[in-house]
């Protein structure tokens, strides 16, 4: 089975912080992406990557930057977090699951910003 | 502008009978369609997908139907179980089914023993 880690299940930072939330996959998979849930919102994508060094901008990138300096890890910064970005984050990335191409997700971090 | 919408917000069944969850989409160019559960406090996990070229597919007690010319898919769970009650998301992708995916807002199902 796929695995999906993401470091942290919950995280309490203060506004202003600089914050990283970090997620490693165990497949060598190329595919990677974040995506933040919000209640009445669904998931919206932030940064995704297809390779190494690789990112593009999702639908909602502002406030957020990624890197991705090896296949397994893709983490996602916050450069200055704010309120606003109290949300569920989601890692996940996409494979065969022998039923057709899906994504598998990571637990979720449940980011908040006081 | 929401290109996959979900228009129920949630939906309650009876133990045993039929749940179907509506979606639809705007963006005609989506070629690959899926389904995620989610449970609180969890990841959403994959159910089940369709491809464009199908208008069917099934998998045990799922079976997702996708109607082109109406942009429509739906969803059936048939018999419901009480631990089907969870988020249900439906998502699209128009580069193909390796691809980032655009996701409805969610309907929750409560399925009532």
């Amino acid at each position: 089975d796929v695995k999906v880690t993401q470091s942290s299940r919950y995280l309490v930072k203060r506004t202003g912080e600089k914050v990283f939330l970090e997620c490693v996959q165990d497949m060598d998979h190329e595919n990677m992406f974040w995506y933040r849930q919000d209640p009445g919102l669904g998931l919206r994508l932030i940064y995704f990557s297809y390779d190494v060094k690789m990112k593009e901008k999702g639908d909602i990138p502002e406030g957020y930057s990624v890197s991705r300096e090896k296949k397994e890890r893709f983490s996602l910064i916050l450069e200055s977090a704010s309120t606003n970005q109290t949300s569920m984050y989601l890692c996940a990335t996409t494979h065969n699951t022998g039923r057709g191409y899906g994504y598998t997700f990571g637990s979720g971090t449940r980011l908040t910003v006081v | 502008d929401q290109q996959v919408k979900q228009n129920s917000p949630s939906l309650s069944v009876q133990e045993g009978r039929i749940s179907i969850l509506n979606c639809d989409y705007t963006n005609s160019m989506f070629d690959y369609f899926l389904w995620y559960k989610k449970y609180p406090a969890e990841g959403p996990t994959f159910l089940i997908s369709i491809s464009s070229i199908k208008d069917k597919n099934e998998d045990g007690r799922f079976t997702v139907f996708l109607n082109k010319s109406a942009k429509h898919l739906s969803l059936h769970i048939v018999p419901s179980q009480p631990g089907d009650s969870a988020v249900y998301f439906c998502a699209a992708s128009d580069t193909g089914a390796n691809s980032k995916l655009t996701f409805g807002k969610g309907i929750t199902l409560s399925v009532r023993p």
